[in-house]
């Protein structure tokens, strides 16, 4: 079973440039999380996807980033534009239902550094 | 927001010795709790998700335990290798109509060979 892809793994932009990740989920995984993890703190959800529409973005400064996920497969995190607070890994992770007590699948991320 | 604490911070042990590391976190309005293993450059590997208290649970060399009433869990490493050296993190949902999971900052794992 091939595991959560994410791309690009690494990304250097200058502050006020615009950035944009793409997650490809487990096949036939309904829930869909963009997470941030900031060196030294733990992973923090931005969004929540269920199938492709939006369960939980209480999180997701909504004035510099977005995401969607057309078709309720991959989906596309974007900040537009960056700032120097922004540089931290962004985690993508998929699972099978939208159960809490349910084994939440991590891709390898993408390491921002915003300059 | 619902705090989720992990202790050690980091810890460095020999080959072979064994180890354990505590996750602490409110026990009113638990839901269920998940063990993450992330070794440097590669994706979180989901170790345990525990919902029931007195919930034991065994990987090889690596088991957990919870307790929801005194809100905390262990993780406990039998004859650490250096392969086990990685950042072990715990997330927790408290329920009550979230589905969010809380990190804690995790324990940084080194084995010395």
């Amino acid at each position: 079973e091939a595991g959560v892809a994410q791309s690009p793994r690494y990304k250097i932009i200058e502050k006020r440039q615009s950035v944009a990740f793409w997650c490809n989920p487990i096949s036939g995984h309904a829930t869909l999380y963009w997470y941030q993890q900031i060196l030294g703190q733990g992973p923090k959800l931005l969004i929540q996807f269920q199938n492709n529409g939006v369960v939980d973005d209480s999180q997701l400064p909504k004035d510099r980033f977005s995401a969607e996920r057309l078709k309720g497969v991959d989906s596309t995190l974007k900040i537009q534009p960056a700032k120097l607070e922004d540089s931290a890994v962004y985690l993508c992770a998929s699972s099978l239902r939208r159960d809490s007590a349910d084994t939440q699948y991590f891709g390898p991320g993408t390491r921002l550094t915003v300059l | 927001i619902l705090n989720v604490e992990q202790s050690p911070q980091s810890l460095h042990v020999q080959e072979g010795d064994s180890t354990n590391f505590t996750c602490s976190f409110p026990s009113s309005n638990f839901y269920a709790l998940h063990w993450y293993r992330w070794e440097t450059a590669k994706s979180p590997e989901a170790l345990f998700v525990m919902t029931l208290n007195g919930d034991e649970k065994k990987k090889g060399r690596i088991s957990a335990t919870l307790n929801t009433k005194e809100g905390y869990s262990y993780l406990y490493i039998k004859g650490s290798q250096p392969e086990d050296s990685a950042t072990y993190l715990c997330a927790v949902n408290s329920g009550a109509g979230s589905y969010q999971l809380t990190f804690g900052k995790g324990t940084k794992l080194s084995v010395i060979p």
